[in-house]
């Protein structure tokens, strides 16, 4: 079955980066999209951006630009999600959530991840 | 950016009642080259990821049952439980896609 497995939880200090991990099964990865979204503690969900796995572009929330890195590894069927410079509001559950499509990003999220917690504490 | 408004923040309705969730985005995600809709709709439970239920305004995902519907054009959009059930309490989410993506603010779904 269709299936994204994330890396475990992390807790990082204020400054430092953080590197999330989604494994994809039961599907041709490069042939769909792969968006993340953040989910902050009695917050709405928040999209951070996409990658077309098939090629590797990639769009990012202009509000995350310049911090975060979306990228993927076709071999292993795997999607990373970088995001540096953290501070306590970046303290969230960050989801991998793939798009029905890999041609844009202007599509919906069809199976996600069960989210990876990452704690930002000095 | 396009901001999703949801109403109610929260409603309780009797089982076997219905339930309508309203979503209201700050434009249009109706796309005229293809007269589609860009707006999903999701169901979260506690500890759970988001869950999709219905995409292009008023398709329902594969295996959602049939109790939930979505309708709605243009920057009006409904989700509708016809007959709440037990398994239905969860938050809801509306979602754009239309331009960089966002969410509503989430409607919180409880038995009377």
């Amino acid at each position: 079955q269709v299936q994204l497995v994330q890396s475990g939880a992390e807790v990082k200090k204020p400054g430092a980066s953080v590197k999330v991990s989604c494994k994809a099964s039961g599907y041709t990865f490069t042939t769909y999209g792969m968006h993340w979204v953040r989910q902050a503690p009695g917050q709405r969900l928040e999209w951070m951006g996409w990658i077309n796995a098939g090629n590797g572009n990639t769009r990012y929330s202009q509000k995350f630009q310049g911090r975060v890195t979306i990228t993927r590894d076709t071999s292993a069927s795997t999607a990373y999600m970088e995001l540096s410079s953290l501070r306590s509001e970046d303290t969230a559950v960050y989801y991998c959530a793939r798009a029905p499509r890999a041609d844009n990003s202007y599509y919906y999220m069809d199976v996600w991840g069960k989210g990876t917690t990452v704690t930002v504490s000095s | 950016d396009i901001v999703m408004t949801q109403s109610p923040d929260s409603l309780a309705v009797s089982l076997g009642e219905r339930a309508t969730i309203n979503c209201k985005s700050s434009q249009s995600v109706l796309y005229s080259s293809n007269n589609k809709n860009y707006l999903a709709w999701y169901q979260q439970k506690p500890g759970q990821p988001p869950k999709l239920l219905t995409y292009w305004a008023s398709t329902r995902e594969s295996g959602v049952p049939d109790r939930f519907s979505g309708s709605g054009s243009g920057t009006d959009f409904t989700l509708t439980i016809s007959s709440l059930q037990a398994e239905d309490v969860a938050v809801y989410y509306c979602q754009q896609y239309y331009s960089t993506s966002s969410f509503g603010q989430g409607t919180k779904v409880e038995i009377k």
